[in-house]
């Protein structure tokens, strides 16, 4: 049984730290992996999706790494901003799913205090 | 807007009501989810249509739980005699066929139901 793992639950750091997000799922068998940002009360928002055969994606200030061989994911934050405060949620596609439904962790919450 | 579309976003009901929810994906993506979320939890899989056929139900999804989505386009969640427990966020996604693989999930703004 696939499960995601995600710690810390909650950070907190200083704006303009650059911080890194950690993802870890059971079995490596996965078809790809995909993080979110959900703000408080809203739905999800897709930051970036790393295929199963990827290293890695970037978008803007956010880079995002897969090693599937160990189970492992990270997402990195460059230069923190308090707008980046939110619960970042990563979940994978388990490599004998026929439809593609996402298993998500539990998600980190993160504060970037002024 | 193109995005996934919820309504409505807030649903408060007494106990042993029942509720229905609508998710519009977005345009001509064949494939919608339906996911619940708890306070502090990750979402959790309810069910899943490739264009009008409910392919997968987890066992979440007890029998007072119904979902349609009658012509390949917007998409229904029923839940008959609510429970205090049914009280979560449900959030539908939808995303496009891809060649193989899965491509990215598009979620929406979900709905927030509160069972008194």
């Amino acid at each position: 049984k696939q499960e995601v793992t995600q710690i810390p639950a909650a950070l907190s750091v200083p704006e303009g730290e650059n911080l890194v997000l950690n993802c870890s799922f059971t079995d490596s068998a996965i078809y790809n992996l995909q993080w979110f940002r959900q703000d408080p009360g809203k739905g999800l928002t897709s930051l970036l999706l790393i295929q199963s055969s990827q290293r890695e994606q970037t978008s803007g200030r956010l880079n995002a790494s897969l090693d599937k061989s160990s189970g492992r994911s990270t997402l990195y934050i460059a230069a923190s901003q308090p707008g980046d405060s939110a619960t970042y949620l990563c979940a994978v596609i388990h490599g004998s799913s026929n439809t593609g439904k996402l298993i998500f962790g539990q998600g980190t919450t993160l504060q970037v205090k002024p | 807007d193109t995005g996934v579309s919820q309504n409505p976003r807030h649903k408060i009901t007494k106990r042993g009501q029942n509720v229905t929810f609508r998710c519009d994906p977005i345009s001509e993506h064949n494939r919608l989810y339906w996911y619940r979320q708890t306070l502090g939890q990750g979402p959790e899989f309810l069910t899943y249509f490739q264009n009008e056929a409910q392919l997968e139900k987890s066992r979440l999804l007890s029998d007072r739980f119904s979902a349609e989505r009658p012509k390949g386009s917007f998409s229904t969640l029923e839940i008959q005699r609510t429970e205090q427990g049914d009280s979560a966020m449900y959030l539908c996604a939808s995303s496009s066929r891809g060649r193989g693989d899965f491509n990215e999930q598009f979620f929406g703004p979900g709905t927030r139901l509160t069972v008194l």
